[in-house]
């Protein structure tokens, strides 16, 4: 059973670009989390996500930042007009219906932003 | 606000000799508490986690963490280190409310002397 898959693992973009990051959840899973790791920083949750539905984005940015998980296709996280201060590791993690407080972490995308 | 405090961006132990990873938490309910570790540039995995019952936990890899509601604290524990234990390792909770929004400890470096 393949694990949490994140891709790509590392993408660089220049200011003003956008930045696509793409996670696939663990077979069976239908819940998943998108976390930022800053530099020197422990991570910070942004988005839960169900197949089609936005169920707390309470820690995404107000502007630039989108979120989707479609029925079918992994999860995308979206950064338009990247800036500076984007550059961190993304992860995204997911979980089984039944076990919300169980996280299956996949291993990250570092973005940076030149 | 909910906060983690680990104690020490880095520790180094000599190979054999006791690991403690400290873990602080601010919450005035007990939350859900979780040990995760992050080898390079690979994912988080789960080593044990706390929901509630006993309060001394056993995880993967020889690791045990006790919940101390008195002193706030979920420190993480190995009588005997190894070589493969180096890593950086995350202490978390759970958001008041939440089974899901974790929050993060900033992390330990662990590094082990040969």
């Amino acid at each position: 059973n393949a694990g949490v898959m994140q891709n790509p693992r590392h993408l660089v973009r220049r200011r003003g670009q956008e930045a696509r990051l793409r996670c696939s959840p663990m077979k069976g899973h239908s819940h998943v989390y998108w976390y930022r790791q800053l530099p020197e920083e422990g991570l910070k949750f942004m988005v839960y996500l169900q197949k089609e539905n936005i169920i707390d984005e309470s820690g995404m940015p107000k502007e630039r930042f989108s979120a989707e998980f479609p029925k079918e296709g992994p999860s995308i996280l979206r950064i338009q007009q990247v800036v500076r201060g984007d550059s961190a590791a993304y992860f995204c993690a997911s979980s089984p219906l039944d076990s919300a407080d169980t996280q299956y972490f996949g291993p990250g995308t570092r973005l940076t932003v030149l | 606000a909910q906060s983690v405090t680990q104690l020490g961006s880095h520790v180094s132990v000599s190979e054999g000799a006791l690991v403690l990873l400290r873990c602080n938490y601010s919450s005035s309910v007990p939350p859900y508490l979780f040990w995760y570790v992050q080898y390079p540039n690979q994912g988080l995995q789960l080593l044990l986690k706390y929901t509630t019952g006993a309060t001394l936990v056993k995880g993967i890899n020889g690791f045990e963490a006790e919940f101390k509601k008195s002193e706030t604290s979920f420190h993480l524990t190995k009588p005997s280190a190894h070589m493969s234990d180096a890593a950086e390792y995350f202490c978390a909770v759970t958001l008041l409310d939440s089974n899901y929004q974790l929050i993060w400890g900033a992390g330990t470096k662990l590094i082990i002397k040969p």
